[in-house]
């Protein structure tokens, strides 16, 4: 069975950096890109960037670059999402996502960040 | 960026109902788009790939057509499990742009 199974909720000071990590299981950690999708509060879904974890190469979103790192790590068949200088509209459930070919399959079951002073 | 664009942005409903939502591309992305279904409180659940091809498990009274610029995904006879919020998104070119998304509610 596939899972991806993501870590738990932050609560983060404006200026700091977050890390969440996504590990996955039931398939060869290697042989699918994993995505990395924003949802803030009321929202609707924002695609951030992917990264393939057999060589990790990434693509981000222009409105992240600079701010997050997204790598992945095939001895622990994780990857994670490290996002920078958090602001206030940070705030929101990150959620990571697999995909076969190019389409989104399977999904985790999302990580809540909160921003706040 | 390619702009994607859903239509209605919110829908009422009931049960036995048709329901269609449309989703339109700033440009075209041949037959790269993807559907997902969101429940409040949950993670989004994948429901169709490449335009028309279901997702394993997907029930068959959801249905997904277009290429180009405009799509649809069709829910016939609607069950009370489906009121939820729907997303389209493309995965032609990065970066994979969502719509705004649909709110299906009774």
């Amino acid at each position: 069975e596939v899972q991806l199974v993501q870590s738990g909720a932050e609560v983060k000071k404006p200026g700091t950096t977050v890390i969440i990590s996504c590990k996955v299981s039931g398939y060869s950690f290697t042989d699918h890109f994993l995505h990395w999708v924003q949802q803030a509060p009321g929202k609707g879904l924002e695609w951030m960037g992917v990264v393939d974890p057999e060589d990790g190469e990434t693509k981000y979103t222009e409105k992240f670059q600079g701010r997050v790192i997204m790598t992945a790590d095939t001895s622990a068949d994780t990857a994670y999402m490290e996002l920078r200088s958090l602001k206030s509209d940070d705030t929101a459930v990150y959620f990571c996502a697999r995909s076969t070919g190019s389409e989104i399959d399977y999904w985790g079951q999302g990580t809540l960040v909160t921003v706040s002073s | 960026d390619i702009q994607m664009t859903q239509s209605p942005s919110s829908l009422s409903a009931s049960v036995g109902d048709r329901v269609t939502i449309t989703c339109r591309a700033s440009q075209g992305i041949t037959y790269y788009l993807a559907w997902f279904q969101q429940k409040p409180g949950r993670a989004p659940k994948s429901l169709i790939y490449a335009a028309s091809s279901l997702q394993t498990g997907v029930p068959s009274h959801f249905s997904g057509s277009g290429s180009g610029t405009e799509f649809t995904l069709t829910i016939n006879s609607l069950q009370p499990e489906d009121f939820a919020t729907y997303y389209c998104q493309q995965y032609y070119s990065y970066p994979h742009t969502f719509g705004g998304g649909t709110r299906v509610e009774i």
